[in-house]
C-alpha cells in the first residue's frame, strides 16, 4: 500500500520555465510534508517543507502548495535551471506518533533543458 | 542543519558475509533513521534508532538481518547480515532535528555478488 505517490516518473522542462512536481497521499494523519532533491551517488538534499496547517510555503525559487481536501501537494520551481535536473522525492510524516519518520514517494526525474 | 558522515560510501561484498555501515552526526539527535533505496525504487524506512533503547523495525525488516547499534546521540551503525544479491541497494541514514526538516548521509552503495 503506497501511502505517498508520485504518479509522474519523469518530467522535462525548458530552462527558465516553471517545473511543477506533484505528489498525492492517502493517510489523513500526515501533518508534515517534505521535498527532497537527489543527484546520482549522493544522499537526498532537503529542499522545503510544509505543515498541514499551511497551504503554501515559499523559499526562493521553490514553492510548495498543499491541498488537504484533495490530499495533494505540489512543488513549483521558478525559473527552472539546468542544475535543477535531479530526482525529486516528496515525503510525509504523521507527527502525532512522535517519531518523525517519513514515508517517501517513488520520485520524479526532472530534466531541465538548456 | 545537521551534517552526516556515512561510511563506507560503497562496497562490493560476497554473499553470506556481513557489512556494517557507520553514521556520524555533527550534533546530538534523539532519533536516527535507516533507509534502503533499491534500484529504481523509493526510499524505504528500515528502522528507527533511539539512543538507549532497541531499534524499532518497520514491517518486513527484522533485527537478525539488520542489527542496529546506537551507543550515543551522535552515532549509529547498521549491519546487513548474511547478505544475498537481493540486498544490493543504497543504504542511507537520516536525522530529524525537528519535524519540519530531515537530513541524510551521502549513502552507502552496496553490491552483493
Amino acid at each position: 500500500d503506497q501511502q505517498v505517490k508520485q504518479n509522474s516518473p519523469s518530467l522535462s522542462v525548458q530552462e527558465g520555465r516553471i517545473s511543477i512536481l506533484n505528489c498525492d497521499y492517502t493517510n489523513s494523519m500526515f501533518d508534515y510534508f517534505l521535498w527532497y532533491k537527489k543527484y546520482p551517488a549522493e544522499g537526498p538534499t532537503f529542499l522545503i517543507s510544509i505543515s498541514s496547517i499551511k497551504d503554501k510555503n515559499e523559499d526562493g525559487r521553490f514553492t510548495v502548495f498543499l491541498n488537504k481536501s484533495a490530499k495533494h501537494l505540489s512543488l513549483h520551481i521558478v525559473p527552472s535551471q539546468p542544475g535543477d535536473s535531479a530526482v525529486y522525492f516528496c515525503a510525509a510524516s504523521a507527527g502525532t506518533s512522535g517519531t518523525y519518520k517519513y514515508i517517501f514517494g517513488t520520485g520524479t526525474r526532472l530534466k531541465v533543458l538548456a | 542543519s545537521a551534517v552526516i558522515s556515512q561510511k563506507p560510501s560503497r562496497d562490493i561484498c560476497q554473499r553470506g558475509t556481513s557489512l556494517t555501515i557507520q553514521c556520524q552526526v555533527d550534533s546530538q539527535v534523539t532519533m536516527m533513521f535507516w533507509y534502503r533505496q533499491q534500484p529504481g525504487q523509493s526510499l524505504t524506512l528500515i528502522a528507527t534508532a533511539n539512543q538507549g533503547s532497541e531499534a524499532t523495525y518497520e514491517s518486513g525488516f527484522v533485527i537478525d538481518k539488520f542489527p542496529i547499534s546506537r551507543p550515543n546521540l551522535t552515532f549509529s551503525t547498521l549491519t546487513v547480515s548474511n547478505m544475498s544479491p537481493e540486498d544490493s541497494s543504497i543504504y542511507l541514514c537520516s536525522v530529524c532535528p525537528s519535524h519540519s526538516e530531515a537530513f541524510f548521509g551521502q549513502g552507502t552503495r552496496l553490491t552483493v555478488v
